[in-house]
């Protein structure tokens, strides 16, 4: 059974705070990870994908990758009341395409003003 | 911008009636669009992958006479739920890559469906 877990939360953070989302799957042999952004009512958003193990930076939001522990983080920095979301992890079947996602549940993020 | 558009963004039916919801790709062929489920609370299912001028490929437990797929074009795919009944009630969301295989996936604006 493929599994990808994030935490429900909510995750309250104090604006400008940096704000930290952790997913780990099950899978070993997953190449891809993708984070993203959903609104209450609204479809999913990419804001980052990773495929190696490391940081990757854009903007304010930092993704990291851990192979070795199948653990995979968002990082937002100077979080702002409009990246109040649910925060979705997903990760790709080892050797499949892109589409065929598994997806966390979501972990919601209140970002206080 | 939105590369991906989904028509209507919500809709109310009565239970025993069907609904066609209209996915279609902006300013790029898409010859593979896919199909998301959300219940609320949980996490986005794949429903079935659609294929432009072939049959759609059903993911298990997806049943393919209810929610029919139509992908007629290079640029639009349909999902018709038949015979809704109110547990069909979600939050369709069709989707599609932006290039290759190895492209991340982008989706549509999303459908809210309730079934009365």
């Amino acid at each position: 059974q493929k599994e990808v877990e994030q935490n429900s939360g909510p995750l309250s953070v104090p604006e400008g705070a940096i704000a930290s989302l952790n997913c780990t799957y099950s899978d070993r042999g997953s190449q891809s990870f993708f984070w993203y952004r959903q609104y209450s009512g609204k479809s999913p958003e990419l804001i980052m994908f990773i495929y190696s193990n490391g940081d990757k930076e854009d903007g304010r939001f930092t993704a990291q990758l851990n192979k070795a522990s199948q653990y995979v983080s968002l990082l937002i920095r100077d979080s702002q009341p409009s990246d109040s979301a649910t925060y979705l992890c997903a990760v790709n079947p080892p050797g499949g395409s892109n589409y065929k996602l598994t997806f966390g549940k979501g972990t919601l993020l209140t970002v206080n003003p | 911008g939105a590369v991906v558009s989904q028509h209507p963004s919500w809709v109310i039916c009565k239970s025993g009636t069907s609904v066609k919801i209209e996915c279609r790709s902006l300013d790029f062929q898409a010859t593979t669009m896919f199909w998301y489920r959300q219940f609320p609370k949980q996490s986005l299912m794949l429903m079935a992958t659609s294929n432009e001028g072939s049959k759609a490929t059903y993911e298990q437990g997806v049943e393919k006479d209810k929610f029919l797929i139509n992908h007629a074009s290079l640029t639009l795919s349909t999902l018709t739920v038949t015979s809704a009944h109110p547990e069909d009630s979600s939050f369709y969301i069709c989707s599609a890559l932006v290039g290759s295989d190895n492209s991340p996936l982008h989706f549509g604006n999303g459908t809210r469906l309730t079934v009365t």
